[in-house]
């Protein structure tokens, strides 16, 4: 079955920086990677998802790359804000419907 | 509108209780999921149903009963739990074909389950 890595595990920035989470999977049918941020208390809430047709995805502070040969997606945030403070999930899915978790990222960006 | 409800937020049970998580969606989503997620680890899968019919049960313990009365809806029957099932239950749902530019999974903002 899939397995997804994700690091780091817990990552802090200054207010303003850049931050970036890698994540890599081991199966060569995903075709579908999505990052969800999760708030305390809350539900994942999806930020950005790429396509395995698309290298790159941009929306705003928000960047999705995706490396198919070496099965490895990565998350950038730029200009970060204490609000981006969260836990981060990358996913992949392999099938139809499954989607399989990386184990979370910390994101604390510091004022 | 991207939003999944569930109801109740937090959920006090005994083991020998029998309880009902629900869930609820209006986007036409025709698959619905149900996962675990326990503290600091991402969401385990646990059910997902397809078409309002049961696809995919990832051997999940027989004291957890899905079941879909609709297209809309979607409930997890809780019966002599034990106190590590404690977790946050989420809900998510999609359109169910693979490859459509429209399969993304939208989760609720979970229930939180305490065993005691």
């Amino acid at each position: 079955g899939e397995n997804v890595e994700q690091h780091p595990s817990t990552l802090s920035v200054q207010e303003g920086d850049s931050a970036v989470i890698k994540c890599t999977y081991s199966d060569s049918a995903s075709n579908y990677f999505p990052w969800y941020k999760q708030e305390l208390g809350k539900g994942p809430q999806l930020i950005i998802d790429i396509r395995s047709n698309v290298g790159e995805k941009k929306d705003q502070r928000i960047a999705v790359t995706l490396n198919k040969t070496a099965k490895h997606f990565s998350l950038h945030i730029t200009e970060t804000q204490p609000e981006d403070s969260a836990v981060y999930f990358c996913a992949a899915r392999p099938g139809a419907n499954n989607l399989f978790f990386g184990t979370g990222t910390r994101l604390t960006v510091i004022p | 509108d991207t939003e999944v409800t569930q109801t109740p937020k937090h959920l006090v049970m005994g083991m020998t209780n029998k309880k009902s998580l629900k869930c609820e969606q209006h986007m036409g989503h025709r698959a619905m999921y149900w996962y675990k997620q326990k503290a600091k680890k991402p969401p385990e899968l646990m059910f997902v149903y397809s078409y309002e019919k049961l696809s995919i049960n990832e051997s999940v313990p027989s004291r957890f009963s899905p079941e879909c009365p609709n297209s809309s809806l979607l409930n997890l029957h809780l019966h002599a739990l034990q106190p590590e099932d404690s977790a946050l239950y989420l809900c998510a749902s999609s359109h169910p074909d693979r490859g459509s530019s429209t399969d993304t999974q939208y989760f609720g903002p979970g229930t939180r389950l305490t065993v005691l």
